[in-house]
């Protein structure tokens, strides 16, 4: 079927420190991996992404990793600050439906 | 300038009315698409267009009907609206339909009482 599971559901980090988030996708033929921030009351909004030839994109604090083989691919942000509390949502594209399928969604929350 | 709008923003409307949102976009882009966001915050596709083609319409109720009178707009009419239906919808697009980084609208939030 057509399924991304993301995990955790809620985080919560000291500011400065790391937060990572994961994703496990359903469908071997995905090739497109996405993750969007969306801020409380705003629309959610791409911060990077990822396609299947990459195993990881890094873009200054915030990086993306994919194990194809495993099927999963995680968020990574370092020296975390306040602005960077959020929901975040990861996606994978599901090849032949030209659509993308979205995790379940985690919320970060950045501790002064 | 916004790049995908929407409208309305905010809409509050009776059990069994008909009601419709709008959106927009200037990007130029080729897909647009139709997003629920549930309570949860949940995101689930509901319905897809490429160049005013409807490409994907995933299992949403039949009084839920989109139209796409060009490839830069696409609407969504809701006939007899049920509490259920209260959520923000979210209207996107993409350069192509294949596995481009969406951009979303600021959402509709529906509300039924």
């Amino acid at each position: 079927g057509e399924n991304v599971e993301q995990h955790p559901s809620t985080l919560s980090v000291q500011e400065g420190d790391s937060a990572v988030i994961k994703c496990t996708y359903s469908d071997s033929a995905s090739n497109y991996f996405p993750w969007y921030k969306q801020e409380l009351g705003k629309r959610p909004q791409l911060i990077i992404d990822i396609r299947s030839n990459v195993g990881e994109k890094k873009d200054q604090r915030i990086a993306v990793t994919l194990n194809k083989t495993a099927k999963h691919f995680s968020l990574h942000i370092t020296e975390t600050q306040p602005e960077d509390s959020a929901v975040y949502f990861c996606a994978a594209s599901m090849q032949g439906a030209q659509k993308l399928v979205f995790g379940q969604g985690t919320r970060l929350t950045i501790n002064p | 300038d916004t790049a995908v709008s929407q409208t309305p923003k905010y809409l509050v409307t009776q059990m069994g009315n008909d009601k419709s949102i709008k959106c927009e976009q200037n990007l130029g882009h080729d897909t647009m698409y139709w997003y629920k966001q549930d309570s949860k915050k949940f995101l689930k596709i509901m319905f897809s267009y490429n160049n005013k083609e409807l490409i994907i319409n995933e299992t949403v109720p039949n009084r839920f009907s989109p139209k796409s009178p060009d490839k830069a707009h696409l609407n969504l009419h809701i006939n007899s609206l049920e509490l259920g239906d209260s959520a923000v919808y979210f209207c996107a697009s993409s350069e192509t339909a294949f596995f481009n980084g969406y951009t979303f609208g600021s959402g509709t939030r529906l509300t039924v009482v």
